[in-house]
């Protein structure tokens, strides 16, 4: 059975940094052409995909948020981690993370989700 | 960035009727590499359709993609009450990866 799921703050100050870590089990993140990403949904809106790392440690991220972004993995603790620097109240949302098949291209299509952290960004 | 514009904005139907979805893509997207997913409140989005056309693994036949180029679209066959949701495409043919904005499919 194919898990992940999100951890870390939910309330973050503004100018700080954001960390949120994705736990997955299921499946090997060192398998050819296998990913796991990170989007967001702000309250009420859509999704924005905002970084992906595959298991060749090619990493990729938004082109709006590159310079705050980083994703690293560890596949020996099946984690994945992402680092917001720099966070604003706009940053705001739920915070996912989702695995990348095999079969699938570039950022996505992303064919498990964890459940989501809801992240709040306030004084 | 390819921007994905998805209509109607809400679409009002009732139990057993087909829906048609529409995502139009603002440039041709790269092998048809269109996802499709459903999202209920309070639930992660699931993957439905991806590479246009193909079924992600244990979705109802009822659901199928369709399009190509700029032009795509998800249909549902006789509605179920289940079915009553949140519907996103994402195009990952050309990076960055983008999301449209959604269509919710309400009970009429």
């Amino acid at each position: 059975q194919i898990t992940l799921e999100e951890s870390g703050p939910t309330l973050v100050k503004p100018t700080q940094t954001l960390t949120l870590t994705c736990s997955y089990s299921g499946f090997s993140l060192d398998t050819f052409g296998v990913g796991v990403g990170w989007l967001r949904q702000s309250p009420g809106e859509g999704l924005d995909w905002l970084a992906l790392i595959f298991w060749d440690d090619d990493k990729r991220y938004s082109p709006s948020l590159k310079n705050r972004l980083s994703i690293t993995k560890d596949t020996s603790k099946n984690e994945v981690v992402l680092t917001l620097t720099d966070v604003d109240p706009v940053d705001a949302g739920t915070y996912y993370c989702a695995r990348r098949p095999v079969y699938g291209s570039g950022e996505g299509p992303f064919d498990r989700w964890g459940q989501g952290i809801l992240v709040i960004v306030s004084s | 960035e390819i921007v994905l514009t998805q209509s109607p904005g809400t679409l009002s139907l009732s139990p057993g009727e087909r829906a048609i979805l529409s995502c139009r893509a603002s440039r041709r997207v790269n092998s048809n590499y269109i996802a499709w997913y459903q999202q209920k409140p309070g639930q992660s989005p699931r993957l439905l359709i991806y590479g246009a056309f193909s079924t992600a693994t244990g979705i109802p036949n009822r659901f199928s993609g369709s399009g190509s180029g700029t032009e795509f679209t998800l249909t549902i066959n006789s509605l179920e009450p289940e079915d009553f949701a949140v519907y996103y495409c994402q195009q990952y043919g050309n990076s960055p990866g983008t999301f449209g904005q959604g269509t919710k499919l309400e009970v009429k």
